[in-house]
């Protein structure tokens, strides 16, 4: 079975603070896709990475920065200086390999305070 | 259009009566999805559109729902003789082609949702 646990449910920091938020999944594939989406209050989801299975490189883009560790199964996401625009529920996703059917977890919702 | 829209982005109906909820994906994207967002829960997928494919609707949770895809495109899912446990954000997105292909790496394209609310 798959399964995506986000087991932060609600963060709060203070702006400029660094913050990661945790996404732990469970899958029997060898080959499957990790994804991270954002859902500011607007509600649309705003996709923001994919990794593959068979690609550990942590990836940084501005601000924002990824750790995926196969060992652990954990697909971590870090905010840099946290900003109030930031604020949003984050949303992990698990995908096998042929599949279509997103595993999303139960996200966490960020607050980022002035 | 420029992005996938959806509409009414909130329905509030009474127990019993049907509902129909539609979504507009990106012209010329093939595959569409519905999912649905209870409220602290994650997305549960609903039922995936590939070209002129036979949908899966192995995520539709009672015979109560039912979605159609016309033409390829505009989408319009239904629920009838509404219950009170169906209040839920729906979510539509589309991508341009299905899964396994380069199109993955960019993720699916999701609308803003239709909030309905049963009372």
């Amino acid at each position: 079975a798959q399964k995506v646990t986000q087991a932060q449910t609600e963060i709060s920091v203070v702006e400029k603070e660094d913050v990661t938020l945790d996404c732990v999944y469970e899958t029997r594939d060898t080959t499957y896709y990790l994804f991270w989406y954002k859902q500011p209050p607007s509600g649309e989801l705003v996709f923001l990475i994919r990794r593959n299975s068979f690609d550990e490189q942590n990836e940084i883009s501005g601000r924002y920065s990824w750790n995926f560790q196969k060992s652990t199964s954990s697909f971590n996401f870090t905010i840099t200086a946290s900003q109030v625009v930031d604020s949003a529920v984050y949303f992990c996703a698990l995908a096998g390999s042929g599949t279509y059917k997103y595993i999303f977890g139960t996200g966490t919702r960020l607050k980022v305070l002035a | 259009g420029a992005g996938v829209s959806q509409s009414p982005s909130n329905k509030v109906t009474e127990k019993g009566k049907d509902v129909e909820l539609r979504c507009d994906p990106i012209s010329g994207h093939t595959a569409l999805y519905w999912y649905r967002q209870s409220l602290g829960q994650g997305l549960e997928f609903l039922i995936y559109f590939q070209g002129n494919s036979a949908p899966d609707k192995s995520g539709l949770p009672s015979d109560r729902f039912s979605a159609e895809r016309t033409g390829g495109s505009v989408s319009t899912l239904t629920i009838q003789r509404t219950q009170q446990e169906d209040s839920a954000v729906y979510l539509c997105a589309s991508s341009l082609w299905g899964p396994g292909t380069g199109e993955l790496s960019y993720g699916y394209t999701f609308g803003s949702g239709t909030r309905l609310t049963v009372v």
